[in-house]
């Protein structure tokens, strides 16, 4: 198993720019999430979702949507970048919301608006 | 609001043992985790902590009070390739994680 994977690695925009972040698991998992991580802070939850067609809002949405069509992919689209959109891009997935709740990650995208 | 403190930074020896503290303020409570992270990838899941008590796994063990609102990571035998930063996350109410900054250790020879 490949796990969590996220395409691509590196990125740079210009601000108004968009771009899709793509991530991609092989666990059958239900559950996946977008988080940011800037600088010296934690993870902060985007978006999430609990299964195939149902996403829902995390803690800073603004700015960034997502879509669930298959239980394998996530992806994050990013309108009209900013610089305050700067920041290291997890995806991460469970297969349980509750309780024993490990969450695997991918190895992140690193996003610069310029 | 919602809170997670954790010291921002720690130095160690190799060899030696060190806690890391981590005080949480949520709305409610389901659980929390250590996640270790080493510069420049994804964080990886260390452990989990439900009910009081410690609970041990190898050389890292976990401790949880919930009517204290603190949680420890103890790490033994330390190695240097456990320089890396170590997260602490709570389950809400929402079953949404809520993370501290972490904690960067440094172990030095």
């Amino acid at each position: 198993n490949a796990g969590v994977t996220q395409t691509p690695k590196f990125r740079i925009l210009k601000i108004g720019q968009s771009m899709t972040l793509q991530c991609t698991q092989d666990m059958n998992h239900n559950y996946m999430y977008w988080y940011r991580q800037d600088p010296g802070m934690g993870l902060k939850l985007i978006y999430y979702s609990v299964g195939a067609g149902i996403t829902d809002k995390g803690e800073v949405p603004n700015g960034y949507n997502v879509s669930r069509s298959t239980t394998e992919d996530f992806p994050l689209r990013l309108e009209l970048a900013a610089p305050s959109q700067t920041s290291v891009y997890f995806c991460a997935s469970s297969s349980e919301l509750a309780g024993y709740n490990e969450q695997f990650f991918g190895p992140g995208t690193r996003l610069t608006v310029l | 609001g919602q809170n997670i403190d954790q010291p921002t930074e720690m130095t160690a020896t190799e060899g030696a043992i060190v806690q890391i503290n981590c005080t949480y303020q949520t709305s409610g409570f389901n659980g929390l985790f250590w996640y270790q992270q080493h510069a420049g990838e994804a964080p990886t899941f260390l452990s989990y902590n439900v009910l009081d008590g410690l609970e041990e796994k190898g050389r890292f063990s976990s401790f949880l009070s919930r009517s204290k609102g603190y949680s420890y990571l103890l790490l033994k035998e330390l190695q240097m390739k456990d320089s890396a930063s170590y997260l602490c996350a709570v389950l809400d109410s929402n079953y949404q994680l809520i993370w501290g900054a972490g904690t960067k250790l440094i172990i030095k020879p």
